[in-house]
């Protein structure tokens, strides 16, 4: 079964300052699809970015951004610029007919 | 508005008792899901169903139950046989399959007393 790991459980982050999160997945598939989601303390999921793993060119979304390593498997999210409402908890996904999670990370920005 | 909604926000079970979680969407998504979230745990899927009529286990199904009769409505009913349900609960749609973007809900909190 493909499993998603986020290593890093918390981080912290000054108010303006840039934070790269990480994700690592396992899996023998071609084609598939990644997520990053935000869960602020409401504990809403947020959809903040998807990468479609075909495509080469890394996705973006205002100031979030992903750095895409298909052959090390891996999916970083780097939200530049933070801002306080960026604290939430991120999780990590890896979806091909089969949606899964890493355990999250904690970020928190500080004024 | 077109979304998701889940209710109750709380939800509070003696033992022994069944529960019914609500999910309800209008976003016309033919597929809807439910997840478990526990502490220091990613999403664990409990059912998923791409269908009206029609529903998958997932990987932790055991103690729980759903229902598909309409597109709009997906509830959950967490019965008696599940050893430990206290738990916050997510409901999800997507256009089509897995390989959609998910949209959540706003999540169940339920405590067994």
């Amino acid at each position: 079964a493909q499993t998603v790991t986020q290593s890093q459980p918390e981080m912290s982050v000054q108010e303006a300052e840039t934070v790269t999160l990480s994700c690592t997945y396992d899996t023998s598939e071609n084609n598939y699809y990644l997520f990053w989601y935000k869960q602020p303390p409401s504990r809403q999921m947020i959809l903040v970015i998807r990468q479609e793993a075909y495509k080469q060119q890394n996705a973006t979304e205002n100031r979030f951004s992903v750095n895409f390593q298909k052959a090390a498997k891996s999916f970083s999210l780097k939200i530049s610029d933070s801002q306080l409402g960026d604290t939430a908890m991120y999780f990590c996904a890896y979806n091909n007919n089969d949606m899964r999670f890493g355990a999250g990370t904690r970020l928190t920005v500080k004024p | 508005d077109g979304g998701i909604t889940q209710s109750p926000k709380y939800l509070f079970r003696k033992e022994g008792q069944n529960v019914t979680l609500s999910c309800e969407q209008n976003l016309n998504h033919d597929a809807m899901y439910w997840y478990r979230q526990d502490p220091g745990q990613g999403l664990r899927l409990i059912y998923y169903s791409q269908i009206v009529n029609d529903f998958q286990k997932g990987d932790i199904a055991e103690g729980y139950s759903v229902s598909r009769e309409k597109k709009e409505s997906f509830p959950l009913t967490v019965t008696s046989a599940q050893k430990n349900p206290t738990a916050f609960y997510l409901c999800a749609s997507s256009m089509g399959g897995f390989t959609d973007t998910q949209y959540f809900g706003p999540g169940t909190r339920l405590t067994v007393l």
